[in-house]
């Protein structure tokens, strides 16, 4: 799997948006970016994937820039229950036996 | 939908004690995952079911870890016996097919004394 580069952290302010950026500089053809996000004491939570194109759905923004080398997930109005712990990895499409292989995501602290 | 239950929610033992942990997952979903989360780590995957096959289970410490999913269904992960650095929260996920989003449950948190 291609690895991916977040930073541990981030603050945002309530209702502003929230851009969390990945970089995955070794990301294969086949390999799609993945985001999931961990609320303190709950399992992980699925939130958006994308291969090439920009995808939106009800909870966020998913940003892939043209060469697919970095990501921006974008939650357009973060409220307080958007803090937690947010995970981008890139997995194989086409390998049925490729893990999704979680590093150590940036924890999101949104602010009052 | 239901999502995947877990149980049980916290378990306590001692080292060298047996422990099990049980998933129900998503109705009709094919693909089952156990993973392990030590504190301030991301989840490590233990092992991958397709129906009752196994997929991977290349991260499975095989000399005290087993799971099975017999019917295709219900999925049960045992320890025995328990070491200290198993302490950690257990998560089950499921989705309908390998290649589809991962739904995970709210996992059974162990504690090795």
């Amino acid at each position: 799997d291609a690895k991916t580069t977040q930073p541990p952290s981030m603050d945002c302010a309530e209702g502003r948006a929230a851009n969390l950026p990945c970089n995955h500089s070794t990301i294969s053809g086949n390999e799609y970016v993945y985001w999931y996000r961990q609320i303190h004491s709950q399992g992980p939570q699925y939130i958006i994937h994308g291969l090439k194109n920009n995808e939106t759905n009800e909870m966020a923004s998913l940003i892939i820039t043209e060469d697919r080398k970095s990501s921006t997930l974008i939650l357009p109005h973060a409220t307080l229950r958007d803090t937690a712990v947010y995970y981008c990895i890139v997995r194989d499409y086409n390998n049925a036996g490729n893990m999704l292989t979680f590093g150590g995501g940036t924890r999101l602290m949104v602010k009052p | 939908e239901a999502g995947v239950a877990q149980s049980p929610r916290y378990k306590i033992i001692e080292k060298r004690q047996s422990v099990a942990f049980w998933c129900n997952p998503i109705s009709g979903h094919a693909t089952l995952y156990w993973y392990q989360q030590i504190l301030g780590q991301g989840p490590k995957l233990l092992i991958q079911f397709q129906n009752n096959g196994v997929v991977d289970d290349s991260q499975l410490p095989k000399d005290r870890f087993s799971a099975e999913r017999l019917k295709g269904v219900d999925s049960t992960l045992k320890i025995q016996p328990a070491k200290l650095e198993d302490s950690a929260v257990y998560l089950c996920a499921s989705s309908s097919r390998w290649n589809q989003p991962q739904h995970f449950g709210d996992g059974t948190r162990l504690s090795i004394l």
